[in-house]
């Protein structure tokens, strides 16, 4: 089955910088990564996707990058706010209904 | 637009107590329904995946159950809840297209004492 892994476990930056956090899959059928933002309390929010037909997608201060070959893709968020400081997670597709593989997370903490 | 509502949104419950969570979807028809469960520590473990009233799919052996009475409404269940059912239950939906996002409710924080 699917297996992803996401790195590093913890992130600090100050305001104003760039973060990003990297995820690998394992398998090579997987076209749909999306990406979670969590904030204590809550359920994971949705704020950024790739499908494996493109290798890139910005949307605002997030961008998404996808390496198919070597079955890889990031996360970077610029000019990092204090409101970004949360828990995120990347996950993989693992097959047609749905299901997705997620990484163990990313805490972020922005420091201004 | 869409909705997903879960309640309660916390719960303590004793050891060996019945447990029932609720979860429905609102402006979609059809949808996939998912149950997670996301212990201290942050990993999201996926425990049921329903695709329509009455089919459910269990991912991982445990001590609870999930049903779909209709078809925006998901339930997860347990006769007898065990310490290590603690946790913060979360279910989301996603649409009939293979390319649709999956989204979350808001969650239920579960203490089993």
């Amino acid at each position: 089955g699917e297996n992803v892994e996401q790195h590093p476990s913890t992130l600090s930056v100050q305001e104003g910088d760039s973060a990003v956090i990297k995820c690998t899959y394992s398998d090579s059928a997987s076209n749909y990564f999306p990406w979670y933002k969590q904030e204590l309390g809550k359920g994971p929010q949705l704020i950024i996707d790739i499908r494996s037909n493109v290798g890139e997608k910005k949307d605002q201060r997030i961008a998404v990058t996808l390496n198919k070959t070597a079955k890889h893709f990031s996360l970077h968020i610029t000019e990092t706010q204090p409101e970004d400081s949360a828990v995120y997670f990347c996950a993989a597709n693992t097959d047609s209904w749905g299901k997705l593989q997620f990484g163990a997370g990313t805490q972020v903490v922005v420091t201004p | 637009s869409q909705t997903i509502h879960q309640w309660p949104a916390t719960l303590v419950q004793p050891v060996g107590s019945p447990l029932s969570l609720e979860c429905t979807v609102e402006g979609t028809s059809n949808p996939n329904l998912y149950w997670y469960r996301q212990a201290a520590g942050r990993g999201l473990q996926l425990l049921f995946y329903s695709v329509g009233i009455g089919q459910i799919s269990s991912e991982v052996p445990q001590n609870l159950s999930a049903s779909r009475p209709q078809d925006r409404q998901f339930i997860l269940s347990s006769k007898k809840l065990l310490l290590s059912d603690s946790g913060f239950y979360l279910c989301a939906w996603r649409g009939l297209r293979e390319d649709n996002e999956q989204f979350f409710g808001p969650g239920t924080r579960l203490t089993v004492l």
